[in-house]
């Protein structure tokens, strides 16, 4: 069975702060995503990491993926309020079924 | 835009009624979809896959009677909570792959209120 496991599950930062948030899964997967979640809203998609080594950036956010390790990193670099938002990561089992880590919501202080 | 749309936002239910919910694929066909729930602060619980033209396969510990899943087209599934009761309330979302990219675009989710 395979286990997306993320850390911190919760994280409080200030403006202009970097920090890292971890997901680590138990079995091979080609596939990781990851995704950004309002209150009370759906799911934003933020990247989608397809292969050993793949790094994408888009503003703050950098997101890495080490299929060796069974581990993806989300950094957030410089972090503003705006950033405040649960992220999820989310591991593909094949078929596109996917499955969710807790989630790490972030809270950025200004 | 939005590339998958779920019908409704809300809804606010009597307990023992039920309740259907639509997820379409706007611009592009969708021969699996996927249902996920998510209770507050929690994490999206994969409930099922749904499957064009056949049956739906359920995750282990979500009951088939309960949670009826209907893909009758390449754009639609449907998802009815049948005698909905208050702890079905929720937060249920869909989701289909576009296929291009092979990135799964989620809809906008539907909150269920059970009285």
């Amino acid at each position: 069975e395979l286990k997306v496991e993320q850390n911190p599950l919760f994280l409080s930062m200030q403006e202009g702060k970097n920090y890292t948030i971890y997901c680590n899964y138990s079995t091979t997967s080609d596939r990781l995503y990851w995704y950004r979640q309002d209150p009370g809203k759906s799911l934003e998609s933020l990247f989608v990491l397809l292969s050993n080594g793949a790094v994408k950036q888009e503003g703050r956010l950098m997101a890495s993926l080490d299929t060796k390790a069974r581990l993806s990193t989300l950094h957030i670099t410089a972090a503003v309020h705006d950033l405040s938002a649960t992220y999820f990561c989310a591991v593909d089992m094949g078929d596109d079924k996917i499955i969710f880590g807790k989630g790490t919501r972030l809270h950025i202080l200004p | 835009g939005a590339v998958v749309s779920q019908h409704p936002s809300w809804v606010i239910c009597k307990s023992g009624t039920s309740v259907k919910i639509e997820c379409r694929s706007l611009d592009f066909q969708a021969t699996t979809m996927f249902w996920y729930r998510q209770f507050p602060k929690q994490s999206l619980m994969l409930m099922a896959t749904s499957n064009e033209g056949s049956k739906a396969t359920y995750e282990q510990g979500v009951e088939k009677d309960k949670f009826l899943i209907n893909h009758a087209s390449l754009t639609l599934s449907t998802l009815t909570v049948t005698s909905a009761h208050p702890e079905d309330s929720s937060f249920y979302i869909c989701s289909a792959n576009r296929g291009v990219t092979g990135e799964l675009f989620f809809g906008e989710g539907s909150r269920l209120t059970v009285l």
